[in-house]
């Protein structure tokens, strides 16, 4: 989605070391959120914001972190990557009674 | 935010209609039901959503049963193009929405 921009689309790196992926949006939507897909797995909730500064922890946020400085942007940390992070990362944003708007994600291998 | 439960997979003919279950039995009062599809490794895209009526819009129509326990999305005329999983979710139409993406289903459309 135009609205929506992943960055960057593929990533590889070593375990161990800091990772960071980048979700901007243009569309001034108040909700943000990181999710992981797996091979054959639907998508799980990683951590989401609602608002400036304002996060949470979803389902699976062990080993990430997330910062929202400004409304546009919303940023995704592993810590110490590992292999078992290896995924398909999408971020979506949503207005308040809208539905979600998915990014085209990015891939990440950690070897 | 409510549990769903889906076929893992269905089948249709092209040019046929397509009717796709989800039974959301524990649904409250204020939760929307929110119908998603993901095609091949693309990000999912918002199909339609509602809350008790039925809905139409140029891609699809949602029957939802008059005690809400049930719904099913309608592709009208299946093109090979609507292959893909289909997610059915319910949430709170105005909370941060920690929704939780299941297994969805696997519509395969067959020429």
């Amino acid at each position: 989605d135009a609205g929506i921009t992943q960055s960057p689309r593929h990533k590889v790196t070593e375990t161990g070391t800091p990772v960071t992926l980048r979700c901007h949006q243009t569309e001034n939507h108040r909700y943000m959120y990181w999710y992981r897909q797996d091979p054959g797995h639907g998508l799980r909730l990683i951590h989401y914001s609602y608002g400036v500064k304002d996060t949470d922890k979803g389902e699976v946020s062990d080993g990430y972190s997330v910062s929202r400085s400004k409304t546009e942007d919303f940023l995704l940390t592993l810590e110490s990557a590992t292999s078992s992070q290896t995924s398909v990362y999408f971020c979506a944003t949503r207005r308040e009674l809208g539905g979600y708007t998915f990014g085209s994600g990015t891939r990440l291998t950690v070897v | 935010d409510a549990k769903t439960t889906q076929p893992p997979s269905m089948d249709c003919a092209e040019g046929r209609a397509a009717n796709l279950p989800c039974n959301h039995s524990t649904i409250s009062g204020n939760e929307y039901v929110y119908w998603y599809r993901q095609i091949h490794s693309q990000g999912p895209q918002y199909i339609i959503h509602g809350l008790k009526n039925n809905e139409t819009n140029e891609m699809a129509s949602l029957i939802i049963t008059e005690d809400r326990k049930s719904s099913t999305l309608i592709l009208p005329h299946a093109t090979l193009r609507d292959t893909a999983v289909y997610y059915c979710i319910v949430r709170v139409g105005t909370n941060a929405g920690k929704s939780t993406f299941g297994d969805g289903t696997t519509l395969t459309v067959k020429p």
